[in-house]
């Protein structure tokens, strides 16, 4: 698949689990974004990623954990996290932080 | 505080008429604004960004800088128009990091 992949789909996790989502770009782009979107909020943008230094956090707290191992690869990883945790994880990627952003497909989190 | 606002969650029109999805943005700046569109299953996409000036699909948008607004509009709505809209904000040129509204509901109805 070209584009934004984002693993897996969907991921229901206890809270006492360690689980990771996996967001993968084929376009060549040096930015990359985790934005969370919660049922009746705003798509909120977490972290962001350019040439793979995180440079911007926006107070996710750190049961939220990003890995960005190369400018293709985007990890959040996730830990002891709580119900309201539960929502849809977007990735996006842009040429760099000031170009269209290109969104994935998301997965979709239930924390139980 | 940066923030956009859509202020309708749900918009239903009949094919054929008039549609104007309003958006108004907070920002100590100038940022740039797009639309963005997710059809059924698929993936958030770029509509629109008012610093190409563009109509796509038959939308356009106007960025008001007066009255902080970037309404998204369509002179005759189409059913495949039925779709989430979001309104976003960047404070950089070309967009990356977007501060992202609600989103409205259009319905089309035939």
């Amino acid at each position: 698949e070209t584009g934004v992949t984002q693993t897996p789909r969907h991921l229901v996790m206890g809270m006492t689990n360690k689980k990771s989502l996996k967001c993968e770009q084929h376009l060549g782009h040096n930015a990359m974004y985790w934005y969370k979107q919660s049922a009746k909020k705003p798509l909120e943008l977490m972290f962001v990623y350019n040439f793979k230094e995180q440079t911007e956090n926006n107070s996710v707290p750190s049961r939220f954990s990003p890995e960005c191992p190369n400018s293709s690869h985007l990890f959040l990883h996730l830990h002891t996290l709580q119900p309201e945790d539960s929502a849809l994880y977007l990735c996006a990627s842009s040429q760099e932080t000031g170009a269209e952003a290109f969104f994935g497909q998301g997965t979709r989190l239930t924390v139980v | 505080a940066q923030r956009v606002t859509q202020p309708e969650k749900l918009l239903s029109v009949f094919k054929g008429a008039p549609v104007e999805l309003k958006c108004n943005y907070s920002y100590s700046g100038s940022p740039e604004l797009f639309w963005y569109v997710q059809y059924s299953r698929q993936r958030l996409q770029l509509l629109l960004r008012h610093i190409s000036r563009e109509s796509i699909k038959g939308f356009t948008a106007d960025l008001n800088k007066g009255e902080t607004s970037f309404h998204l509009k369509k002179p005759f709505a189409q059913e495949e128009d039925s779709a989430m809209y979001y309104c976003a904000l960047s404070p950089y040129v070309g967009g990356g990091k977007l501060i992202f509204g609600q989103g409205t509901e259009l319905s089309v109805k035939p």
